[in-house]
């Protein structure tokens, strides 16, 4: 069984440029979360997505925002970047929404912004 | 808001030791807890999950947990690591409201673990 994908894996951007990047679940998993990852701040949760819709959001500007598709493969989009995006951004698919739901992640997309 | 803490930051221990990493959660509620491993160069792994039930977890690898909710504490333990074991832990709470119950996580720090051979 396939695990969750990601990509890209690197990618360098500059300031103000923005960034697309894309997560394929799990073979019939319908929600997607995603997270970033910084040496600072540990690891965030950004947002969740289940049945093409966001579910849940964290404490992120609105620079940030996703999708998910019909097919439960969802991408998250940077805007503007800036200096302190660079990070690690994980990707966690799991079968349902909700307690007693476990979450399994991607190798996540590692983003140098210059 | 809920927070979870790891209270080590970096562990460093020889083969054939015990381990014990500490974590605490905030939220009062009812809560799943979880134990992620991240080996170098590797993704987040689950090592072990509560979901309720038995309050004492095993995982994979020889690892298990105890789930005490008087002390709002999920600490992990190894009662021999080795070598293979050095990588980073962390500790995570399912972390909304039960009415809005979904599937976004709270993590710890981390914790890095070195084990010497």
């Amino acid at each position: 069984k396939a695990g969750v994908t990601q990509t890209p894996r690197y990618l360098i951007k500059t300031r103000g440029q923005q960034v697309t990047l894309s997560c394929s679940p799990i073979s019939g998993h319908r929600s997607v979360s995603w997270y970033q990852q910084t040496p600072g701040q540990g690891l965030q949760f950004l947002f969740e997505y289940f049945s093409e819709t966001q579910r849940n959001k964290g404490n992120f500007p609105g620079r940030f925002s996703g999708r998910q598709f019909s097919n439960s493969r969802s991408e998250m989009n940077v805007s503007t970047l800036e200096l302190g995006d660079s990070a690690l951004y994980l990707c966690a698919s799991s079968k349902n929404r909700g307690m007693n739901t476990e979450a399994f992640f991607g190798q996540g997309t590692r983003l140098t912004v210059v | 808001a809920q927070s979870v803490s790891q209270h080590n930051h970096h562990v460093i221990l020889s083969e054939a030791a015990s381990l014990e990493l500490g974590c605490n959660y905030s939220y009062g509620g009812t809560v799943n807890l979880f134990w992620y491993v991240q080996y170098p160069g590797q993704h987040l792994q689950l090592l072990l999950k509560y979901f309720s039930g038995d309050p004492l977890v095993k995982g994979i690898k020889g690892f298990e947990a105890e789930f005490i909710k008087s002390k709002f504490s999920f600490n992990l333990r190894k009662p021999s690591v080795q070598w293979s074991d050095t990588a980073e832990y962390f500790c995570a709470v399912n972390g909304l409201p039960a009415n809005q119950a979904g599937t976004a996580l709270i993590f710890g720090k981390g914790t890095t673990l070195s084990v010497s051979s």
